[in-house]
């Protein structure tokens, strides 16, 4: 089993519906979990933060986050075709908040079609 | 502006030769880390440096170098050692540890052995 897990793309999607991606993750101890978007040649930006079980809204992305079933998600509301890319999930494994690193997932590739 | 800097874009090598690629920023952060990302594939983490003067291996230091003699600065040196380097390589920086903090992302070098 891979320490960061995502769903399987490419996901595709018609502009203004909701993208829904996936992340589960093996360590139950992980406290820490961001999600990129990488545009194409390009290198990763920071879209979300969570560190706590529930629900993170800002603007037309939403984090969610259930620590006992392990997982991980981004919603994206009214979709653009902007928002093509690949979304990359990334969790603090191996420890708690004081632990260094981040593990990775392998990416979902998101297309938004007009 | 804030941020931070890699250089060159893109580098070319010859099998044998070493190459450094250099990572520079001023966000004032602490932290440093060095990603590889293959085509389809996440991120894996070479080397991380908490504070200046000291840095851990990440997953795949093998053929890999790096120092940390300033808190601005994070060079990273691709050894003759390294079997298969083409890759793009991403620098990265953090406030704090991974745990709690959130990681920001340079540009990117493209490194092709010729």
């Amino acid at each position: 089993q891979k320490e960061v897990e995502q769903n399987s793309g490419p996901l595709s999607v018609p502009e203004g519906a909701i993208a829904s991606l996936n992340c589960t993750y093996s360590d139950r101890g992980s406290q820490s979990f961001f999600w990129y978007r990488q545009y194409s040649g390009k290198s990763p930006e920071l879209i979300m933060s969570i560190y706590s079980n529930g629900d993170k809204e800002d603007g037309r992305f939403t984090a969610q986050l259930n620590k006992a079933s392990q997982y991980v998600s981004l919603l994206i509301r009214d979709s653009q075709p902007s928002d093509s890319a690949t979304y990359l999930c990334a969790v603090n494994i191996g420890g708690g908040t004081s632990y260094g690193k981040l593990t990775f997932g392998q990416g979902t590739i998101l297309t938004v079609h007009p | 502006d804030g941020g931070i800097t890699q250089s060159p874009k893109y580098l070319f090598r010859k099998e044998g030769q070493n190459v450094t690629l250099s990572c520079e920023q001023n966000l004032n952060h602490d932290a440093m880390y060095w990603y590889r990302q293959d085509p389809g594939q996440g991120l894996r983490l070479i080397y991380y440096s908490q504070i200046v003067n000291d840095f851990q291996k990440g997953d795949i230091a093998e053929g890999y170098s790096v120092s940390r003699e300033k808190k601005e600065s994070f060079p990273l040196t691709v050894t003759s050692a390294q079997k298969n380097p083409t890759a793009f390589y991403l620098c990265a920086s953090s406030a704090g540890l991974a745990g709690n903090s959130e990681q920001f992302f340079g540009p990117g070098t493209r490194l092709t052995v010729l």
